[in-house]
């Protein structure tokens, strides 16, 4: 199945800081999902992204898909404690195939 | 209210001794999967239903069964836990599998088995 890699596994900031996660494939991908779970809850859907090279934001969180479909990152501008949690993304192989999540990268901010 | 609801959402149990853990969904959607959330392992699929009656092993199905009787229902059943299987359990559905749909899950289920 379709495996990515997502980096870092953990990062810790300071209340204020900017975040960024990675999710890095080796073979191309049709589009990927990005999830965000709060500590206790369960994943939800933050976004999709299709085309090369999109970028979409939603308030302080810019999503961008890489050139060749490869890459994909999650930025957030100066983390709030709302922002805690384990983001995922979730990769689309396309024709149905099997996605394989990344591990997350757990997200902590010291207020 | 769009929502995927699982039961129980706290269990302890014995080994050995058949459990199961219900999920229905109100969007009709044709996918249905289970997935478990152990730490450092993420998200791991147990099993996925593409329709009623269609089902199909994910990656780590074993000690695990599943029916898909009805679109809404997906129930995951442990016919012998074992401890190594304590774990999260989500249960998720999506309009179909094709990329490019959103994964709903439910809220989760905390399963020990001693």
């Amino acid at each position: 199945g379709q495996q990515v890699m997502q980096i870092p596994q953990y990062q810790h900031v300071q209340e204020g800081e900017d975040f960024t996660t990675y999710c890095n494939s080796s073979t191309t991908l049709s589009n990927i999902q990005w999830y965000k779970q709060r500590p206790g809850g369960h994943p939800v859907f933050l976004i999709q992204l299709v085309k090369s090279g999109e970028v979409k934001k939603q308030k302080r969180l810019t999503f961008q898909f890489g050139e060749a479909k490869k890459n994909s990152s999650l930025h957030i501008t100066a983390t709030q404690t709302t922002d805690v949690g384990t983001y995922f993304c979730a990769p689309g192989a396309g024709n149905n195939r099997k996605l394989i999540w990344g591990l997350g990268t757990s997200l902590a901010v010291n207020p | 209210e769009a929502q995927v609801t699982q039961n129980p959402r706290y269990l302890i149990t014995v080994t050995g001794k058949k459990l199961t853990v219900t999920c229905s969904q109100n969007m009709n959607h044709e996918y249905m999967s289970w997935y478990r959330q152990d730490p450092g392992l993420g998200l791991r699929q147990i099993y996925y239903s593409m329709n009623v009656e269609v089902t199909d092993k994910g990656d780590v199905p074993e000690g695990y069964k599943v029916s898909r009787k009805e679109k809404r229902n997906f129930p995951l059943i442990l016919e012998s836990p074992s401890p190594n299987q304590t774990s999260l359990y989500f249960c998720a559905s999506s309009l179909s599998r094709g990329d490019g749909n959103t994964i709903y899950f439910g809220e989760g289920s905390w399963l020990t088995v001693v």
